[in-house]
């Protein structure tokens, strides 16, 4: 079973439009999760990471995330798509008391003018 | 500047010839780690590194080794490169364990022929 379940693998919004993409996970572990993106030909970026101090994390660029427990998930909002956000994004989540990240398969977020 | 340098950037070769793809960081950062990247796969972590002299498999390890002999680098080996190791790699870092915020290379594009 994939411990980490990105669930569209292309998002397409306009620009100025809000952005809703989507991680679920499955953790017996009290889990550390992260988003990161990926520019073309370029390594990855942290946009931000759940600590547990709070639910609602803000990252980088208008990023937010929320970690709801009860469903699994920690899915990434912006309210304003810009065109610089076209990227792919990564939701990374620490499932096990082990050193080892899961990376989902990653969503390719496509902004049109 | 702070980054994660890996060399070559490309490289197209032929079966069972050994190759390296080299990782250097100039941030002090003990955790090191490899990562190859494949299409809706996202990204899965080969080896890393805790410290000096202390590597540990991760989720894909069969037919890579690695080193760790000083705090900057860590190569990345492949002894008799197969077909099924074309990927794109990433090396990356990070100042405090594997949950901290990794720093990524700008990725290695390796083709085995």
């Amino acid at each position: 079973a994939q411990s980490v379940t990105q669930l569209d693998s292309h998002v397409s919004v306009s620009e100025g439009t809000p952005v809703l993409l989507r991680c679920n996970y499955s953790s017996s572990y009290s889990p550390s999760l992260f988003w990161y993106v990926q520019h073309p030909n370029k390594g990855l970026q942290l946009l931000l990471k759940y600590t547990s101090a709070a639910t609602l994390v803000k990252g980088i660029n208008g990023f937010e995330a929320e970690f709801k427990k009860s469903e699994t998930s920690f899915h990434l909002t912006k309210p304003s798509a810009h065109m610089s956000d076209a990227a792919e994004y990564f939701c990374v989540v620490r499932v096990n008391a082990g050193n080892m990240l899961t990376f989902g398969g990653g969503t390719r977020l496509m902004v049109k003018p | 500047e702070a980054q994660v340098t890996q060399n070559p950037r490309y490289l197209i070769t032929v079966t069972g010839k050994k190759l390296t793809v080299t990782c250097s960081q100039n941030m002090n950062h003990e955790y090191m780690s490899w990562y190859r990247q494949d299409p809706g796969l996202g990204l899965r972590q080969i080896y890393y590194s805790m410290n000096v002299e202390v590597t540990d498999k991760g989720d894909v390890p069969e037919g890579y080794k690695v080193s760790r002999k000083e705090k900057r680098n860590f190569p990345l080996i492949l002894e008799s490169p197969s077909p099924n190791q074309t990927s794109l790699y990433f090396c990356a870092s990070t100042k405090t364990g594997p949950f901290g915020e990794l720093f990524f290379g700008e990725g290695s594009r390796l083709t085995v022929l």
